[in-house]
């Protein structure tokens, strides 16, 4: 079994719509969990981050943590065409440095 | 914003070379790190750097890899003799002292021909 896993998408939905992205993970030591947007060759670009399990919401993005389930979500309201972009959760038990990444899914928000 | 920036952007190089990947991060950082993605694959950690000694490395991270941090600004991935399969984006990051606060550079996109 895969440490992170991630539906790789391509995820299309049109202009408006709710997304949501998740991710399962095997690892209970995970504590810090992460979700990052890429842009086609360029570097992650840190969206959101939770510790341990609960809701954090920012603006159109809500991040949900369940370690009953290993399971946490990124939730996109009225998204736009320029969230069109991979989005890669990643997660670390904390007092170690490496992040573990999934393999991200591909949204495209289309007019 | 403080960004981390890495050059060169792209670079071609025949196998069994030698390159040099350069990495300026944020300069109150104190935590360094190096990840590859091969195209359509997943971000894997290759190795993280504080008080400038590798704290982790990844098994990808052997002995043709070398870390460095030269002077106070610039951080570097050497290979040393560059093979086929080490084709792939690098990235830089950067971490303070906060868990959360990773940045990544935008990339070094490595060809090995």
């Amino acid at each position: 079994q895969k440490e992170v896993e991630q539906d790789p998408g391509p995820l299309s939905v049109p202009e408006g719509a709710i997304v949501s992205l998740n991710c399962t993970y095997s690892n209970s030591a995970f504590q810090y969990f992460m979700w990052y947007r890429q842009y086609s060759r360029k570097g992650p670009e840190l969206l959101m981050y939770t510790y341990s399990s609960g809701n954090k919401e920012d603006g159109r993005f809500t991040a949900q943590v369940d370690k009953s389930s290993k399971y946490i979500s990124l939730f996109i309201r009225d998204s736009q065409p320029s969230d069109s972009a991979t989005y890669l959760c990643a997660m670390n038990p904390g007092t170690a440095s490496k992040l573990t990444f999934g393999t991200g899914t591909r949204l495209q928000v289309t007019l | 914003e403080p960004e981390v920036t890495q050059t060169p952007s792209h670079q071609v190089t025949q196998m069994g070379q030698e390159v040099i990947l350069r990495c300026v991060p944020i300069s109150n950082h104190l935590y360094f790190y190096w990840y590859r993605q091969i195209l359509g694959q997943k971000v894997e950690f290759l190795v993280s750097f504080y008080n400038n000694e590798i704290s982790e490395k990844s098994e990808i991270f052997d002995d043709q890899f070398s870390v460095e941090r030269p002077d106070g600004s610039n951080f570097t991935l050497k290979i040393r003799s560059t093979k086929l399969e080490d084709s792939a984006m690098y990235f830089c990051a950067s971490r303070g002292t906060g868990v959360y606060g990773y940045t990544f550079g935008s990339g070094t996109r490595l060809t090995v021909v």
